[in-house]
């Protein structure tokens, strides 16, 4: 079964930094692509970043481009999404996400960014 | 970037009825693999996305044959056979063919 468990969302003030984690379990982590998704509250889904099996190719949103960067560490199955430069705007569930063509997602991690 | 538009973005549906959403997408989602990558996901209430369906109409494991998608090239459309108590939530249309990937704005499904 596959399971995807995020980590490390909490509340950070403006212009601060958090690391997210996505630890995989079920599938063949190297094997797949990865990625984030986020939803700010009551609002619709904002696709963030994916990263290859390999990890030699990574895509951003404008969004968050410059600001943010997704990684991968294979030997722990495990996914990550350092953010930079955090705003208001930012403050939303963010989703990890294994293969978009054909997706599973995990539960969920809420990062809040608020003074 | 490929805009996804959704109609409608709220259906009230009875229960045992057919329900229906449209998206449709700015450019043609065909790849340069030949296939077509176009999914619906379902979120219900307090809950993470699910996929229903993948590359316009293969349902995704375990999801009921009530739930059929179809379309193509830029035109695709989720139904709902008979829509039951469980089916409420918001349905997105999603393309992973071009980078950056997009999302429709959501329809939200509730009981009349």
């Amino acid at each position: 079964e596959v399971q995807l468990l995020e980590s490390g969302g909490g509340l950070v003030q403006p212009g601060g930094s958090l690391r997210l984690s996505c630890v995989a379990s079920g599938f063949t982590f190297s094997g797949s692509n990865m990625g984030w998704v986020r939803q700010a509250p009551g609002k619709g889904l904002e696709w963030l970043s994916a990263i290859s099996g390999d990890a030699a190719d990574t895509y951003y949103a404008d969004s968050v481009e410059g600001r943010f960067t997704i990684s991968r560490d294979n030997s722990k199955s495990t996914l990550y999404l350092q953010m930079n430069s955090l705003r208001a705007d930012d403050t939303a569930v963010y989703y990890c996400a294994k293969d978009f063509r054909v997706s599973y997602w995990g539960q969920g991690a809420l990062v809040t960014v608020s003074s | 970037e490929i805009v996804m538009t959704q109609t409608p973005l709220f259906s009230p549906v009875t229960l045992g009825q057919p329900a229906s959403i449209s998206c449709r997408s700015s450019q043609s989602l065909v790849h340069s693999d030949g296939n077509t990558y176009l999914n619906w996901l379902q979120q219900r209430p307090g809950q993470p996305p699910r996929l229903l369906i993948y590359e316009i109409s293969k349902r995704f494991s375990g999801v009921p044959d009530r739930f059929s998608g179809s379309g193509a090239g830029t035109d695709f459309t989720l139904k709902i056979s008979r829509v039951e108590a469980e089916d409420v939530g918001v349905y997105y249309c999603m393309q992973p063919t071009q980078f950056p990937f997009t999302f429709g704005q959501g329809t939200k499904l509730e009981i009349k």
